[in-house]
């Protein structure tokens, strides 16, 4: 069975820092790997997909890579700001658009 | 260009209730599915559909009912509402072109409280 674990659960920086949120999963069969972004009471946005092809994607000021065969992802977010506290979900794609999420990365951004 | 539309937003059920949730999609998606999440558990499938006609349990498909007779709408019916369904419901739709382009979109959600 996937497990997906994402560490660290809540983080609390001041605005301006850069800063890397991990994803790993237990099985390598995957079809992509995505990133969201859930704000409060929110649905999920997303914001990175990678296929499994990939090595990483790039969207302004966020970069994901995935390596497959350490079964890890990380989320680089560059220049911080208060608009990015939110809480961060890697999913995998193990087939048929089906998503196997992470429990979260909780970002606080202090201006 | 409404995306997905859940309703309710907000219900509350006595046990043994039963109910239904609604999920809706406006972007012609092959792919619906729905999600459950509960606090320090991530989302769960619950069950999920690749076309009209076609569905299939996820992960904690117990207790939940589903059909898709239309491209468009995919409820979630709770036969007998328990304690332990109570959670937010998450609808989603998405796609995968022949290029292997995916798109998800998710619903607001919808908060369930069993009493």
């Amino acid at each position: 069975k996937q497990e997906v674990t994402q560490i660290p659960a809540a983080l609390s920086v001041p605005e301006g820092e850069n800063l890397v949120l991990n994803c790993s999963f237990t099985d390598s069969a995957i079809y992509n790997l995505q990133w969201f972004r859930q704000d409060p009471g929110k649905g999920l946005t997303s914001l990175l997909l990678i296929q499994s092809s990939q090595r990483e994607q790039t969207s302004g000021r966020l970069n994901a890579s995935l390596d497959k065969s350490s079964g890890r992802s990380t989320l680089y977010i560059a220049a911080s700001q208060p608009g990015d506290s939110a809480t961060y979900l890697c999913a995998l794609n193990t087939g048929f658009q089906k998503l196997v999420f992470g429990t979260g990365t909780r970002l606080l951004v202090s201006p | 260009n409404a995306g997905v539309t859940q309703t309710p937003k907000f219900q509350v059920l006595k046990t043994g209730q039963s109910m239904t949730l609604q999920c809706a999609q406006d972007m012609n998606h092959e792919y619906m599915s729905w999600y459950r999440q509960d606090p320090g558990m991530g989302l769960r499938l619950i069950h999920y559909s690749v076309g009209a006609g076609i569905t299939d349990q996820g992960e904690v498909p117990n207790g939940y009912n589903v059909s898709r007779s239309t491209t468009e709408d995919f409820p979630l019916r709770l036969l007998s509402a328990a304690p332990s369904q109570t959670s937010v419901y998450f609808c989603a739709s998405s796609y995968r072109d022949r290029g292997s382009s995916y798109g998800y979109t998710f619903g607001s959600g919808t908060r369930l409280t069993v009493v």
